[in-house]
């Protein structure tokens, strides 16, 4: 069926790496841009990132520019986000979300059930 | 960059109708689109576009928009209603998403 399923998530101390990823099945993966959306505990969403369907471009939030980078296999049908200098803040589940969009509106039309990120010492 | 500004806090008595607003700059160039998000699981969209619903959403749900702000009414709230509202659009450089801070509709 038309799916994301991310993974990789943990517990890492501050300052620390980790990649998340988002295996995507059911649908032509690598016609879509695809989008890293997070969530920190009681809090609402926020955007992260997003990628191309054929990764050449590439946009970051400012609160993770410099530290996040975000890629794409489409052989694998697989998003990455590679985090690295974490910080406590960065602490939240991670979405990954499928864009469903034209000039006028952007929409995320599928989401995976999230991977949960604990930046602590 | 940019803001959507969006009330915390809505509430509706059990089938009446409810409107959940989203305000920013963004939305004079770009429609809002609006995911629901109930307790422990993930968002779902409920309204893209000018006014469009996924396959699955029931008509009660609407969009509308007027200058920079844009809405979400739901016509006869039903208890199952009962969520966390997040309106997001591209952002005035086009570039990047934003999103709102979430409206949580208490269903009465």
């Amino acid at each position: 069926q038309v799916q994301l399923v991310e993974s990789g998530g943990g517990v890492v101390q501050p300052g620390r790496s980790l990649r998340i990823s988002c295996a995507a099945s059911g649908f032509t993966f690598r016609s879509y841009a695809m989008h890293w959306v997070r969530q920190a505990p009681g809090k609402g969403l926020e955007w992260v990132s997003v990628i191309s369907y054929d990764g050449s471009n590439k946009y970051y939030a400012d609160s993770v520019k410099g530290r996040f980078t975000i890629s794409r296999d489409n052989s694998k049908n697989t998003l990455y986000l590679h985090m690295d200098s974490l910080r406590p803040e960065d602490t939240a589940v991670y979405y990954c979300a499928r864009e469903y969009s034209t000039g006028w509106y952007l929409a995320f039309d599928l989401w995976g059930q999230g991977t949960m990120v604990t930046v602590s010492s | 960059s940019s803001e959507l500004t969006q009330d915390p806090a809505v509430s509706v008595a059990l089938g009446q109708t409810v409107r959940i607003t989203c305000q920013g700059d963004s939305l004079r160039s770009y429609y809002a689109s609006w995911s629901q998000q109930k307790p422990g699981q993930a968002p779902v969209l409920v309204i893209y576009d000018k006014n469009n619903r996924p396959s699955g959403i029931p008509d009660r749900f609407s969009g509308s928009s007027s200058g920079n702000t844009a809405s979400l009414t739901i016509t006869a709230a039903q208890a199952e209603d009962e969520a966390d509202y997040y309106c997001n659009s591209r952002d005035t450089s086009g570039n990047h998403v934003v999103f709102g801070g979430g409206t949580k509709l208490t269903v009465l």
